[in-house]
């Protein structure tokens, strides 16, 4: 199975700051690559597709990057709203993986 | 508007079996590949079984492998998860989510259903 393991595990932010949260796949997923947020007691919701391409209706705060193994989730400025934890996860199989995820705080 | 809703979950002894339920609507379901995805209390996700839109595909994680079995019925539009053997560790919040895109590969889940709680506990 491919691991995917995020970084860090906790980040404490203030609102307006650039928050940058990292995932490595311990394989190349090329850009098989989604993030999703949860908020407590929510299901997630999906944020970034294809590494890099935002869903529809996402604040163009949120970007991703990154190709192969090495992918980040840029919070441009940070919002109230966006205190929550961010999940990586790979579909470059069908035997899907995600990331331990990264709670933000304040 | 397209939305899923899951039933079935409750408290169960070790040992037990319980069948979760996930009805679509809004959406032509027999298209998508649907997943189930847990959540221990306080822990992150983890993928448990995905079926593809005519079930010629089906996938297990290895944890839940030979205990739980994935299955649709598109008529009725609904997913069901039907968990056999019950483990402590298998305590989590079941999400039923399904592809982004209607297509034989994979994509991302979105939507997700609101979820529904397994314990299983003596």
């Amino acid at each position: 199975d491919i691991q995917m393991t995020q970084s860090p595990s906790t980040l404490s932010a203030s609102v307006g700051d650039r928050v940058t949260i990292t995932c490595r796949a311990s394989q190349s997923i090329s850009a098989w690559l989604a993030w999703y947020q949860q908020k407590p007691g929510k299901a997630p919701k999906l944020l970034i597709y294809k590494a890099s391409s935002l869903e529809s209706g996402v604040p163009s705060r949120f970007s991703g990057s990154g190709s192969g193994t090495e992918f980040t989730l840029t919070i441009s400025s940070l919002q109230p709203d966006d205190f929550a934890t961010y999940y990586c996860q790979q579909y470059h199989s069908y035997f899907l993986t995600f990331g331990g995820g990264t709670k933000v705080e304040i | 508007e397209v939305q899923l809703v899951e039933s079935g979950g409750g408290l169960v002894k070790p040992g037990g079996s319980l069948r979760l339920s996930c009805e679509g609507s809004g959406f032509y379901f027999s298209s998508y590949k649907m997943s189930w995805v847990r959540q221990a209390p306080g822990k992150g996700l983890e993928w448990v079984s995905s079926i593809s839109g005519y079930s010629n595909y089906i996938y297990h994680a290895d944890s839940v492998k030979g205990r739980f079995t994935i299955s649709r019925d598109n008529a009725k539009n609904s997913l069901y998860l039907q968990m056999n053997s019950l483990r402590v560790e298998d305590t989590a919040v079941y999400y039923c989510a399904r592809d982004t895109i209607a297509t034989t590969g994979t994509s991302p889940a979105d939507p997700w259903g609101q979820g529904t709680v397994v314990t299983v506990s003596s």
